[in-house]
Formats: structure tokens, sequence, C-alpha cells
């Protein structure tokens, strides 16, 4: 099994709301990668999460907050977006725990989110 | 800083053919590249990776060759079908993180 779930597979939230994407993998990866890519771009790196504990956050505002409840879970919440962050948000997973990547990444089918 | 470039930027061959992808990188101190496939809309789905050692790896119609001296990548498709349609990236994993090219447009028309 080398599958990453992401749901929702599609949102559509106010700039007021809350919502939350959620990933899970069950492959024993030790780390896991939020990724936000707009259209035609490649995926730009939001978060690593390293043996369950945050290890990059680049420079991601504190409108989203990510959360790994445990090594099989991640989630991203989001809260007073604005219509700028409308993107597809991707969720990876792989086996070496230091977050380095220096093995496969496997990616989910995303979450389209927009903010409307 | 690393770069990665993908040449073509896009590419329409007729179904059959055999085809090459580029990528290009400017740091040869890499850890590993992957290719990724994406359809519209989509996730990514890896197809093959090679570690910094390596020179090639194949799956199926599919061979990804790397050049680290060159600061090259190519991946080759064999006989083309029109599933193969989609956007092809590559990453490069240099300095702990994947640095992305553009990716490449690939379209087989029937």
């Amino acid at each position: 099994d080398t599958e990453v779930t992401q749901t929702p597979k599609h949102l559509v939230m106010g700039m007021t709301n809350k919502k939350s994407l959620k990933c899970e993998q069950h492959m024993g990866h030790r780390a896991m990668y939020w990724y936000k890519q707009k259209a035609k771009k490649p995926p730009e790196l939001m978060f690593v999460y390293s043996y369950e504990k945050l290890s990059i956050n680049e420079s991601v505002p504190s409108r989203f907050s990510p959360e790994c409840p445990n090594s099989s879970l991640l989630n991203l919440h989001l809260h007073a977006l604005q219509p700028e962050d409308s993107a597809l948000y991707l969720c990876a997973s792989s086996q070496d725990g230091t977050g380095r990547g220096n093995t496969e990444a496997f990616f989910g089918q995303g979450t389209r989110l927009t903010v409307v | 800083k690393q770069e990665v470039t993908q040449i073509p930027a896009a590419l329409s061959v007729p179904e059959g053919e055999n085809l090459v992808l580029n990528c290009s990188f400017t740091d040869s101190a890499i850890y590993n590249l992957q290719w990724f496939r994406q359809d519209p809309g989509k996730g990514l789905t890896s197809l093959l990776l090679i570690q910094s050692s390596q020179r090639e790896q194949t799956s199926g119609r599919l061979n990804a060759s790397l050049d680290k001296s060159s600061g090259r990548s190519t991946l080759y498709i064999a006989a083309s079908q029109p599933g193969d349609s989609a956007t092809y990236l590559c990453a490069v994993n240099s300095n702990y993180q994947l640095i992305w090219g553009a990716g490449t447009k690939l379209i087989i028309k029937p």
C-alpha cells in the first residue's frame, strides 16, 4: 500500500470560516509534508513533520496551522483565509524520519480549496 | 542555490512515438532525483526515484537516467500512449528539500 489519503477532495470556505484538511498514511512513514500548489506551478513546501514534530515551517502565515496527532495522521487547520489562498493542497509522506526527503516521497490526490 | 529546469515546457507527439523529457539542475550535490506525473487537478504520482549513486532506473515503459556531473536527468517514455498525457515534474532532493522543475506538459495524440 503506497497510498496517501486526503480529505476532503474539494472545499469551499468563506474568509471567516474555520476548516481542516486531513491526511492519512499507513506506510509507516515518519516524515509528513504539506505543500501548496497554484495552477500551472510546481508545489511549494509549507510544513514538514519529522517523527510527529514540526521540523520545517516555510514562513507560512499563522492562518495555516498544522497538527500531527500521531504518526499516521496530519491535519492542516485553516482560519481567516484570503482568496489568494485558493489552491491545491497536497500532503506527502516519506519513510525517512529526518524529513530530509532522502527516500521516495508519496503524494495524496490533494484538496482543491476555494476561498470566497 | 539549486535551480531545476525542465525542457521543453510542452510537448505534443503522435501515439506510439518514443520521447525524452529533460531535467537539469545547477548544483550536483544532490541526494536523489524523483520524477512525478500529475494529471490536471490531481495529486502527484511518483514514477521513478534515482539515488545520487545510481545512473538509471526503469519501470515498465519508463526509463530515467541521472548524470550528476553534468547536472542532467532524462525521462524516456517508450511507445507513448494517449494515457501518458499529463504534466511530468522532476524534483531534486538538495539541501534537505525537494527543489522542483516547472514541469513538461505532455500531450499524446491518438
